[in-house]
């Protein structure tokens, strides 16, 4: 029974590249929840989506910054024109019932932008 | 944003020693978690606590919802190398209970 899947695990880009980070949820849930964490920090709520929907999207920034769920294939949050600041571990987490249900989490995606 | 104020910052302690670890928030809370994240992971989810005064445990670790509602600790009993990580305490606004707040996280350091 596999668990929350990330890939990469690691990406490297430079700035003004996109970066693509990739989550499949685990298996049977249907919601969604992208947060980032910053070096010696807690994680800070980005987005939430269920298949097909956004519902929550309140922390993720207004402009680069996207993510999607579609009804087949992984979750992708999608970052446009990498920042250094961009720099962090993104966790993807889902949950099999709503956003009150427990939380499961990946091992993460850490990107470095040079 | 909100955020939970969680304390120690850091843990430093000797193995088989007693540590104990706390959260406090500005608002009522209706779920209070503790996580624990190892380095180049995830967090991992220890418990879950849904009701004020509810008192869990999970082998060595005791974790209980405060009765005010805006406080949660976790003691973690003759700890052992393994214990190693950051822990961090998250919790639900019972105004808002979409999202999940987080603490900072407190780093502990276990020495053999």
């Amino acid at each position: 029974n596999a668990g929350v899947m990330q890939n990469p695990r690691h990406l490297v880009r430079r700035r003004g590249q996109e970066a693509r980070l990739r989550c499949s949820p685990m298996k049977g849930h249907s919601h969604v929840y992208w947060y980032r964490q910053l070096p010696e920090e807690g994680l800070k709520f980005m987005v939430y989506l269920q298949k097909e929907n956004i519902i929550d999207e309140s922390g993720m920034p207004k402009e680069r910054f996207s993510a999607e769920f579609p009804k087949e294939g992984p979750s992708i949050l999608r970052i446009q024109q990498v920042v250094r600041g961009d720099s962090a571990a993104y966790f993807c987490a889902s949950s099999l019932q709503g956003s009150t249900d427990t939380q499961y989490f990946g091992p993460g995606t850490r990107l470095t932008v040079l | 944003g909100q955020q939970l104020n969680q304390s120690p910052q850091s843990m430093f302690i000797q193995e088989g020693e007693d540590v104990s670890m706390n959260c406090t928030s500005s608002s009522i809370f209706n779920t209070w978690l503790w996580y624990k994240q190892d380095p180049g992971e995830g967090p991992v989810l220890l418990i879950a606590l849904y009701k004020a005064g509810e008192l869990t445990s999970n082998g060595r670790l005791t974790a209980q919802f405060g009765i005010t509602r805006k406080d949660s600790f976790l003691n973690i009993s003759a700890s052992i190398p393994s214990d190693v990580g950051i822990y961090f305490c998250a919790g639900r606004d019972a105004g808002n209970n979409r999202k999940l707040i987080w603490g900072l996280g407190t780093s502990l350091a276990v020495n053999p």
